[in-house]
């Protein structure tokens, strides 16, 4: 199965700042790799899909870039609402694998 | 308005059996491929399995291999999971998911609220 590694674990951020997530898949997934935010009690919500398209309705401040190995999402500056678990999602072959979680907390 | 709603879940011995059931409503359900994916008490999200739009081809994460069974029945716009031999391991979260398009293989768009499986003697 691919691994997906994401760094860093946690992240303490303010509001305003600029943060970027990364994972990386243990072989190359083309561009097949989603983003996804949860929120505690919450069902994930999908933010990026195809490694940089946008989901509808998610806010232009998140942003994903990458292909191959290696992937970032960034979030140009951090809403209240931003604070939450992300988890990247590799879905270029089967088992699909998530990456273990970043947890975004306010400074 | 696009909605998954899990029903079933509850508390199970050691190797005992369950079945979740995912109701979908607001969309084409025949057409999307499905997805269960599971998380554990404090801990991240994983994969367990997949059905194709027709229910022919099913996919599932190693973990779970021979014991939970993906199904759907699209006359009744309900995807399944049947689980067998349940381990305490098997204790989660189940949400099911619908994938994001019908012609690519990207992302899932829209998941249920989820439904508890507790595995416990």
């Amino acid at each position: 199965a691919i691994q997906m590694t994401q760094s860093p674990s946690s992240l303490s951020a303010s509001v305003g700042d600029r943060v970027t997530i990364s994972c990386r898949a243990s072989q190359g997934i083309t561009n097949d790799l989603g983003w996804y935010q949860q929120k505690p009690g919450k069902a994930p919500k999908l933010l990026i899909y195809a490694a940089s398209s946008l989901q509808s309705g998610v806010p232009s401040r998140f942003s994903g870039s990458g292909s191959g190995t290696d992937f970032t999402l960034t979030i140009s500056s951090l809403q209240p609402e931003d604070f939450a678990t992300y988890y990247c999602l590799q879905d270029y072959n089967y088992p699909y694998t998530f990456g273990q979680g970043t947890k975004l907390e306010i400074k | 308005e696009v909605q998954l709603w899990e029903s079933g879940g509850g508390f199970i011995q050691p190797g005992g059996s369950l079945r979740l059931s995912c109701t979908a409503s607001g969309f084409t359900f025949s057409s999307y491929v499905m997805n269960w994916v599971r998380q554990a008490p404090g801990k991240g999200l994983e994969w367990v399995s997949l059905i194709s739009s027709g229910g022919g081809t099913t996919q599932y994460a190693d973990s779970v291999k021979g014991r939970l069974t993906i199904s759907r029945d699209n006359s009744k716009n309900t995807l399944y999971l049947q689980m067998n031999s349940l381990r305490a391991e098997d204790t989660a979260v189940y949400y099911c998911a619908k994938r994001l398009a019908t012609d690519t293989p990207y992302g899932m768009d829209v998941w249920g609220q989820g439904t508890t499986v507790t595995v416990s003697s």
